[in-house]
């Protein structure tokens, strides 16, 4: 069974400054996807960025990049600038190959500072 | 792109009352999911479809939870009879059937059972 792991409950950064959030997870596939996804107020889930594990390039889209360590199974979320609109739960998730079963961590909760 | 819609938006009931969740999945999605998302759990995957008929429902957590897709376009989660203990926010969620696309969220359900 895959598990996700986010040690960070709650995280704090000023505007325009960089922040990673942290995310371990633990598969026995050799193959398989790794999500972030963006909850903010609202409360809808919005994917920020995928990866997949077979590619060594970390993903990045704009302002959001990924540190994916496979051999750690450490799969990081750095936003770059923050922004105001930046500050929700940011959830880390992983898919199996040949499945359609999202798992998802617990999710660290992002505040920008003004 | 209307989106995956849910309604309603919120619900209050008392328990023992029967509740039913609604959803409209994208148009020519053939995945849909039902998660629930509680404080203690986090999110977890109740049901999903594909081609409107049930692949795992292990995620449902008892009988009084159901579900059904009677066509492309409409799906239900019915919980009979509700406790103080289903009070979560319920998401659908649905995606197209190519390999691994990413599942693209409601706006969520937010059930209080008193």
């Amino acid at each position: 069974a895959q598990t996700v792991t986010q040690s960070q409950p709650e995280m704090s950064v000023q505007e325009a400054e960089t922040v990673t959030l942290s995310c371990t997870y633990d598969t026995s596939e050799s193959d398989y996807y790794l999500f972030w996804y963006k909850q903010p107020p609202s409360r809808q889930m919005i994917l920020v960025i995928r990866q997949e594990a077979y590619k060594q390039q970390n993903a990045t889209e704009n302002r959001f990049s990924v540190n994916f360590q496979k051999a750690a199974k450490s799969f990081s979320l750095k936003i770059s600038d923050s922004q105001l609109g930046d500050a929700a739960m940011y959830f880390c998730a992983t898919l199996a190959p040949y499945s359609q079963k999202l798992v998802f961590g617990q999710g660290t909760r992002l505040t920008i500072n003004p | 792109d209307a989106g995956v819609i849910q309604s309603p938006r919120h619900e209050v009931t008392e328990m023992g009352q029967e509740v039913t969740l609604r959803c409209k999945p994208i148009s020519g999605h053939d995945y849909l999911f039902w998660y629930r998302q509680t404080m203690m759990r986090g999110l977890e995957l109740l049901i999903y479809f594909n081609n409107n008929v049930p692949i795992d429902d292990s995620g449902m957590p008892e009988d009084r939870f159901s579900a059904k897709m009677p066509n492309a376009s409409f799906s239900t989660l019915k919980i009979q009879p509700s406790e103080p203990r289903d009070s979560a926010v319920y998401f659908c969620a649905s995606s197209d059937d190519r390999y691994n696309s990413p599942l693209h969220f409601g706006n969520g359900t937010r059930l209080t059972v008193t």
